[in-house]
């Protein structure tokens, strides 16, 4: 099992550029999400998705769009970069609740950092 | 979800044990404590979580008090690998397994 995977691992962009981050998970889990962490800081939720064809938003989705098409990717997309995306980007993923008073834990991936100038 | 409150850092000489504690006075009664690890902008790496049990894996311990209002992560003999920022996160039962973050407490595990 790979995890959870994300590309690409860095990128510089332009004011204005767009761009898309993959993540991708083989533990067949339905919830998958995208975070951003700013230095110094904790982890803040962009957007989330609780299955195939599903999205939601999170604390701070302003700048940010998101698609699920299939269970085992979740992307990301800046359509205009702004210097204030500079961050770095982290997805994971979860089984839903499997079980009556369970709850369920969050894989990570490595991150992708990205920075807008 | 509950607010928590950790302190900003704390040092631990290695092979002791470390004690990491955590404010969650908001807490509700279908919210679970979480404690997952970041080491050194990894992506975070889970540890235990817990309901109002005692709870211990192999990696360490969490004690939660009575009213649940606090809790305590204990690493028992902690080592050089151990240093990484901790975060204490509750989340309720119910709400897709989001957790929102704070800005944890580095860890300083010093020889």
């Amino acid at each position: 099992n790979a995890g959870v995977t994300q590309t690409p691992k860095f990128r510089v962009l332009k004011t204005g550029q767009s761009m898309t981050l993959l993540c991708a998970q083989d533990m067949n889990h339905e919830y998958m999400y995208w975070y951003r962490q700013d230095p110094g800081m904790g982890l803040r939720l962009i957007h989330y998705s609780v299955g195939e064809g599903t999205t939601a938003k999170g604390e701070v989705p302003d700048g940010y769009n998101v698609s699920r098409l299939k269970k085992q990717n979740f992307l990301l997309g800046l359509e205009s970069a702004a210097p204030s995306q500079t961050s770095v980007y982290f997805c994971a993923s979860s089984y839903p609740r499997r079980a009556a008073g369970a709850q369920e834990t969050q894989y990570f991936g490595p991150g992708t950092r990205l920075l807008v100038l | 979800d509950a607010k928590t409150t950790q302190p900003t850092s704390m040092d631990c000489a290695e092979g002791r044990a470390a004690n990491l504690p955590c404010n969650h006075s908001t807490i509700s009664g279908n919210e679970y404590v979480y404690w997952y690890r970041q080491i050194h902008s990894q992506g975070p790496q889970y540890i235990i979580h817990g309901l109002k049990n005692n709870e211990t894996n192999e990696m360490a311990s969490l004690i939660i008090t009575e009213d649940r209002k606090s809790s305590t992560l204990i690493l028992p003999h902690a080592t050089l690998r151990d240093t990484a920022v901790y975060y204490c996160i509750v989340s309720a039962l119910y709400n897709f397994n989001k957790f929102y973050f704070g800005s944890g407490t580095k860890l300083n595990v010093k020889p």
